[in-house]
Formats: structure tokens, C-alpha cells, sequence
């Protein structure tokens, strides 16, 4: 399967927990994406990538909120000390450099704070 | 006011009806308009792209956009219960990457 992959699928946590997400988009994507989509809402802009170079960053994605792609491969989304309002569902998308028409979404991971 | 704007439904209609989905948006700069399909906990599928007014068809879908009134419309031709999903209008605008959102429309089509 080639397309974007995301672990895990489902993540529950209690609250002030830690937590990571890793996000391996298809291998000829130079452009990363992460969204977090809650229910009954359509996915919000968290950050993107080219390459390892972190360009865009969104208000949602406060301190807390850390994202890398040190490789200019796969990317990890982390969330320090989680709150109940995190919960959602965190997706990640890929695309060819200057074809933010065609994003590619994977499956997404599930977090649930408790 | 959010920037794009989708009636949430859910809309219901007889398997073999043509489906109409609709967004509205308010930012003039948006350059390019997307059609995702998301099934229930699943990720969003692209489904249609498209950057100027006019019409884009692809088997039973047609994107249409009319930038002069800022509405972004897709039509589903003989819609299947396999259609039932939640629809997704996205736009972008000049020198950003960020695809901006309605909330989705959740349509079931029933036998």
C-alpha cells in the first residue's frame, strides 16, 4: 500500500499524559500536513512540512503541540501534558511540492483524553 | 463568520437521485477548490480539484464553481448507498498550503 500511513490508529490517554503520533506520507511527497479534526466539524490546519523544513504553523497548535520531520521523511506529532479538549481526531496528509490541490489524507489517529 | 461555509444536513435520498452539495465562501483570495469523501472514522478522500469557474466532471461527479458568488457546488449523478458519507468542500488561497474546511455534509442515500 502506498499511501499515507498513521500510528497508531487509536490512542486513549489520561490526562497530563504524554503522547505521540507518527505520520509516514507517500514516499514521493515532499509535503507534509497535520490536521485535527473533532466531531461534527471538518479538519483544521495544524502545521506543514517541505522537506524537514517546518513552514507553516497554525494558533491551534499551542505550546503543548510539538511536530518534526527531522529526515525530510516520516513526521511525529506530539502533545505534552494532555487535556480533555485535545481529544480528536489527528490527521496527516501529503502532497507533491506546489500541489496543495491534491492532499492525500491517511486514516488518521483517534486520541481520546480521559 | 468561518470562511467556508457547509450546511451540515444530514441530506437523505432514493438510491438513483442526483445529489446537489453546497458551500458558500467569503475569502476572494481562495484559489483552488476540493471535494473530499469521508466515511465514517476514516480518513477524507480526495474526490475532485479544481481552480477556475466553470464545470469539471469525473464519471458521476461534477464540480462546479462560480467565483463571482463565491459558491462551490458538487453534483453525485445516480447515487449509489456506497455515496453515503459525509462530503467535504476545502479551498486554499495565494501562498498558503493550508486547505480550509466547511464542516461537511453528511449525505445517506437509501435502497
Amino acid at each position: 500500500d502506498t499511501g499515507v500511513s498513521q500510528n497508531p490508529r487509536h490512542k486513549i490517554t489520561k490526562r497530563g499524559q504524554n503522547v505521540t503520533f507518527r505520520c509516514d506520507p507517500i514516499s514521493e511527497h515532499n509535503r507534509l500536513y497535520w490536521y485535527r479534526q473533532t466531531l461534527g466539524q471538518g479538519p483544521e490546519f495544524l502545521t506543514y512540512f517541505q522537506n524537514e523544513a517546518q513552514l507553516e504553523k497554525s494558533r491551534l497548535l499551542s505550546d503543548r503541540f510539538s511536530a518534526e520531520r527531522p529526515k525530510g521523511s516520516f513526521s511525529t506529532l506530539e502533545i505534552q501534558r494532555t487535556e480533555q479538549g485535545d481529544s480528536a481526531m489527528y490527521l496527516c496528509a501529503s502532497s507533491f511540492p506546489a500541489r496543495t490541490d491534491t492532499q492525500y489524507f491517511g486514516p488518521g489517529t483517534r486520541l481520546t483524553v480521559l | 463568520q468561518k470562511e467556508v461555509e457547509q450546511d451540515p444536513g444530514p441530506l437523505s435520498v432514493p438510491e438513483g437521485a442526483i445529489v446537489s452539495l453546497n458551500c458558500t465562501y467569503s475569502n476572494s483570495a481562495f484559489q483552488y477548490f476540493m471535494w473530499y469523501r469521508q466515511y465514517s472514522r476514516k480518513g477524507p478522500e480526495l474526490l475532485m480539484y479544481t481552480y477556475s469557474s466553470g464545470n469539471k466532471e469525473d464519471g458521476r461527479f461534477t464540480a462546479q464553481v462560480d467565483k463571482s458568488s463565491k459558491y462551490i457546488s458538487l453534483f453525485i449523478r445516480d447515487s449509489q448507498p456506497s455515496d453515503s458519507a459525509t462530503y467535504l468542500c476545502a479551498a486554499v488561497g495565494r501562498g498558503t498550503d493550508k486547505l480550509i474546511f466547511g464542516t461537511g455534509t453528511r449525505l445517506q442515500v437509501f435502497p
